[in-house]
């Protein structure tokens, strides 16, 4: 099993759809995890933090869920510049992981 | 701030050549860490340096070979490439490494642009 896996889509949605990934962990140990974004051809940057408690940001919700080691990213009215490809991050222990990412395209 | 920057930015070997990627930071990070990304992989680990005078091996460390120059920079060099080296080559960095305390800022990585390097 991979130690952080996504589903790679691509998710095909319409502007002001909803849109939701999940990320699976396999440390049980892991407290810190993060979302980065990163669009094509250019380096990934941080998306948001995704704590215990959830996280709000704006359309942007993470949740994580340690029962069933996941986590969640949550994407409300999307725009066409949301486009990009996720990817969930795990920085338990003294490893950082980063999930092989999902690929989102929203169309007009 | 320029954050962390990478030269070059595209770079042709042949098989056997040698060559070394340069990273900086200017955010005063300890760590720093080079990644190669492949189609349907992910970013994948290859050498990190966890604080200065010190580096790692990461998950693919094979034909690479790292310096920690200083506290800003971070080289990556291959000493023999191949064409399974192919790939696009990110640099990070980061205040910290470990999440003994689970502080977010201090884990959160930063990017360079990345060296799309292809060797023929």
């Amino acid at each position: 099993r991979k130690e952080v896996e996504q589903d790679p889509g691509p998710f095909n949605v319409p502007e002001g759809a909803t849109v939701a990934f999940n990320c699976t962990y396999s440390n049980s140990a892991s407290q810190s995890f993060f979302w980065y974004r990163q669009d094509c051809r250019k380096e990934p940057k941080l998306l948001m933090s995704v704590y215990s408690s959830g996280n709000e940001d704006g359309r942007f919700t993470a949740q994580l869920n340690r029962a069933s080691q996941y986590i969640s990213l949550l994407i409300r009215d999307s725009k066409l510049s949301d486009s990009a490809t996720y990817l969930c991050v795990d920085t338990g222990g003294f490893k950082t992981i980063f999930g092989a990412g999902t690929r989102l395209f929203v169309k007009a | 701030n320029a954050g962390v920057t990478q030269t070059p930015k595209f770079q042709v070997l042949k098989t056997g050549q040698s060559m070394t990627l340069q990273c900086a930071q200017d955010m005063n990070h300890n760590s720093m860490y080079w990644y190669r990304q492949d189609p349907g992989m992910g970013l994948r680990l290859i050498y990190y340096s966890a604080s200065e005078g010190t580096t790692d091996k990461g998950e693919v460390p094979n034909g690479y070979n790292v310096s920690r120059l200083n506290k800003r920079e971070f080289s990556l060099r291959l000493e023999s490439a191949a064409p399974s080296q192919t790939s696009v080559y990110f640099c990070a960095s980061s205040y910290s490494r470990t999440s003994g305390s689970a502080d977010a800022g201090t884990l959160t990585q930063y990017f360079g642009p990345g060296t799309r390097l292809t060797v023929l």
